[in-house]
C-alpha cells in the first residue's frame, strides 16, 4: 500500500499570501494519480486538482497542482479567507485501495 | 447536474446491524464506479471500498474486507454500505463518492455526497 506524508500539519498565513502543500508519496507513482481535496468544516470534500496539475471546471486559478515520482505540491497562489480548510491529496493509481494523506489544515489570519 | 443523497444519521447499540444508502442522480449510475470513505471524529479521509453498478464488481480495503459490505440496487441508482454488527469503533462520517473516469476505477471522487453520520454508543 502507497502511504502518504503530507507536511506541514497546519499553515498559518494571510490573506493574499502564497500557499505550498506537500505529498510525498512512500513509493514512486509510475502515473501522476494524485488529486487534491478541499473540506471545509462541517461540509464533504471536494475535488480541486486531479491528474497532479488538472483543475476541475470551476476551480479558481489560483489553485494549482504539480509534482511527479514521489513528490507533488498543492499551490494556492493568493489566499482568500474562504480557503481556510483541510486540504487532503489522494493517490487512485491503479490499483485499489486508494490511499490519502493525513491532511493540511490552512488557517486564514 | 449530479447530485449523491445520502441517508440520515444513524443512532445504534454495539452489535446491531445497519445499511446507510446513497441515491445517485444525473449521470449513468451503471457506468461510474462509486465508492465509501470513512472520516472518524476529527480524524482524516480512509478509502474503504467501491464498486461498480454495471456488474457489481467490488474492490475493497484490506482494512475494511469483511467488516463492511458494499452493494448496488441499480432499478434505483443507490449504493449502499452495511454493518452486520457495529462495533464503538465504527462511530464516523460516511461519505459515498463517484469516481471521475466512466469504467475505470483509476481515477479521482469528482462528485460527494453530504455524509452520514453513523454513531455506535451502549
Amino acid at each position: 500500500e502507497i502511504v502518504l506524508t503530507q507536511s506541514p500539519g497546519t499553515l498559518s498565513l494571510s490573506p493574499g499570501e502564497r500557499a505550498t502543500l506537500s505529498c510525498r508519496a512512500s513509493h514512486i507513482l509510475s502515473n501522476p494519480y494524485i488529486a487534491w481535496y478541499q473540506q471545509k468544516p462541517g461540509q464533504a470534500p471536494s475535488l480541486l486538482i486531479y491528474d497532479a496539475s488538472n483543475r476541475p471546471t470551476g476551480i479558481p486559478d489560483r489553485f494549482s497542482g504539480s509534482g511527479s515520482g514521489t513528490d507533488f505540491t498543492l499551490t494556492i497562489s493568493r489566499l482568500e479567507p474562504e480557503d481556510s480548510a483541510v486540504y487532503y491529496c489522494h493517490q487512485f493509481g491503479s490499483s485499489p485501495p486508494g490511499t490519502f494523506g493525513q491532511g493540511t489544515k490552512v488557517e486564514i489570519k | 447536474e449530479v447530485q449523491l443523497v445520502q441517508s440520515g444519521a444513524e443512532v445504534k447499540k454495539p452489535g446491531e446491524s445497519l445499511r446507510i444508502s446513497c441515491k445517485a442522480s444525473g449521470y449513468s449510475f451503471t457506468n461510474y464506479w462509486i465508492g465509501w470513505v470513512r472520516q472518524m471524529p476529527g480524524k482524516g479521509l480512509e478509502w474503504m471500498a467501491i464498486i461498480y453498478p454495471g456488474d457489481s464488481d467490488t474492490r475493497y480495503n484490506p482494512s475494511f474486507q469483511g467488516q463492511v459490505t458494499i452493494s448496488v440496487d441499480k432499478s434505483i441508482s443507490t449504493a449502499y454500505l452495511q454493518w452486520s454488527s457495529l462495533k464503538a469503533s465504527d462511530t464516523a462520517i460516511y461519505f459515498c463518492a463517484k469516481i471521475m473516469s466512466a469504467g475505470w476505477y483509476g481515477a479521482p471522487f469528482d462528485f460527494w455526497g453530504q455524509g452520514t453520520l453513523v454513531a455506535v454508543s451502549s
